[in-house]
């Protein structure tokens, strides 16, 4: 079956680190950009960072450059997200999704989501 | 940076016609993406470059885009409809994706 399923996510005390994982299977998971996008608790979609198939090419939104990096491994067909120096305000799910095919395209597969919650 | 805008509700009567909005200057020249998403579900592509639907999406939704704003409409609600809706577009000024805040769509 063609999915994306997270892990990593957990409950981590303000200033601390956390790395989620993304495994994708059932497609050629190197052809494709990769995105993390999250949603705070009852609150809306929020993208956070996105690479390129070769990892040229990485954005993040302006509230987590500097303390997260997004990485992948294609020989895994896995996707990272190191978060640094978590605040409140980090606390949401984290999901990670794939563009249809193009850069701009919309994301047709996402995963189930983890949950990251920071508090002391 | 861009700025997406959806009204926070819509309410419409099963059998009826619901339009959900996204407002954003001269979103007309961009391409819009649409997404539902259940309660305690991961979203789902609805509508993609405004217009086109992917597989297993019903007929009853489409999309337009124009101007200043680009439009979700859900022909003959049903219950099963009842979701946040949001649109997205790619701010090609900053390499950034964009999400509107969302709508909850109430079937009445």
């Amino acid at each position: 079956e063609v999915q994306l399923v997270e892990s990593g996510g957990g409950l981590v005390k303000p200033g601390g680190s956390l790395r989620l994982s993304c495994a994708a299977s059932e497609f050629t998971f190197s052809n494709y950009s990769m995105i993390w996008v999250r949603q705070a608790p009852g609150k809306g979609l929020q993208w956070v960072s996105s690479i390129s198939t070769t990892s040229s090419y990485i954005y993040y939104t302006d509230s987590v450059k500097g303390r997260f990096t997004i990485s992948r491994d294609n020989a895994k067909n896995s996707l990272y997200l190191q978060m640094n120096r978590l605040r409140s305000d980090d606390t949401a799910v984290y999901y990670c999704a794939r563009p249809r095919t193009g850069l701009d395209d919309g994301f047709d597969l996402w995963g189930q989501g983890t949950m990251v919650t920071v508090s002391s | 940076s861009y700025v997406l805008t959806q009204s926070p509700s819509v309410s419409v009567a099963p059998g009826q016609t619901a339009r959900i909005t996204c407002g954003g200057t001269n979103i007309g020249g961009k391409s819009v993406h649409w997404y539902q998403q259940r309660p305690g579900q991961a979203p789902v592509l609805v509508i993609y470059y405004d217009t086109d639907r992917p597989s297993g999406i019903p007929e009853r939704f489409s999309g337009s885009n124009s101007g200043n704003t680009a439009t979700l409409t859900i022909r003959r609600v049903e219950a099963g409809d009842e979701a946040d809706y949001y649109c997205q577009i790619w701010d090609t000024s900053n390499d950034h994706w964009v999400f509107g805040g969302g709508t909850k769509l109430t079937v009445l």
